[in-house]
């Protein structure tokens, strides 16, 4: 019973290619976010979902945008894909309605745009 | 991240201690996390401590919490060669919305 699941594993494609990276949480769960960790394994948030509304929107390019069709559900589309976005994209959930709780990560995707 | 220092490499002998060390920089931070990463797979929390706190103990892992001086430990005890990984320290606060902020990792090599 994998608690926070996100496919694909890996995902190699071209520049200028729009791609989608799939995330979802059994854990009743009720915020879900993206982060994005680098080749120095340096973790940033992405952007960050509460039961559905955006409420954290880092400075990303708006060639990422997520989409929350329910609080268990957290996909990240990404267009015109370039170089720089080869990365391992981390979905991670958290309870926060009653207090502050910790992330829950999924196990990443790669992403290798060639 | 430029809130979350930790130095990026420590290396121990297996059945020796590991102390793994990090430095924070909001006086707000109500939680202070250590992840675990192993290669090829996503972070796994192995503790925190809330920032009312000094010390927390759970079976080999021992943490340190100095608030004065933003200091947050972490001590493995009879480092193991499964705990090769590395490991993230990460506060949050309320600023930003209680985003978690992570520091960029210690990577722990632990040889037999």
């Amino acid at each position: 019973d994998t608690a926070v699941s996100q496919t694909p594993k890996y995902l190699v494609t071209q520049m200028g290619n729009d791609k989608s990276i799939k995330c979802e949480q059994n854990l009743g769960h009720d915020t879900m976010y993206w982060y994005k960790q680098d080749s120095k394994k340096f973790l940033k948030i992405m952007f960050s979902y509460n039961n559905k509304e955006l409420i954290i929107n880092e400075t990303v390019p708006n060639r990422f945008s997520p989409k929350s069709p329910d609080k268990a559900h957290l996909n990240l589309h990404i267009n015109s894909l370039e170089l720089g976005d080869s990365a391992v994209y981390f979905c991670a959930s958290s309870q926060e309605n009653r207090g502050v709780g910790p992330l829950h990560f999924g196990n990443g995707t790669r992403l290798t745009v060639t | 991240g430029e809130d979350v220092e930790q130095s990026l490499f420590l290396s121990v002998r297996e059945g020796d201690s590991s102390v793994i060390n990090c430095t924070y920089t909001d006086s707000s931070s109500t939680y202070l996390y250590w992840y675990k990463q192993e290669p090829g797979a996503g972070l796994q929390l192995l503790t925190y401590i809330f920032s009312n706190m000094d010390m927390k103990q759970d079976q080999r892992l021992t943490v340190l919490l100095n608030k004065k001086d933003k200091h947050l430990s972490l001590r493995i005890a009879d480092t193991q060669t499964g705990d090769s990984a590395i490991y993230f320290c990460a506060e949050r606060a309320p600023r930003g919305g209680f985003k978690t902020i992570f520091g960029a990792g210690t990577r722990l090599f632990v040889k037999a």
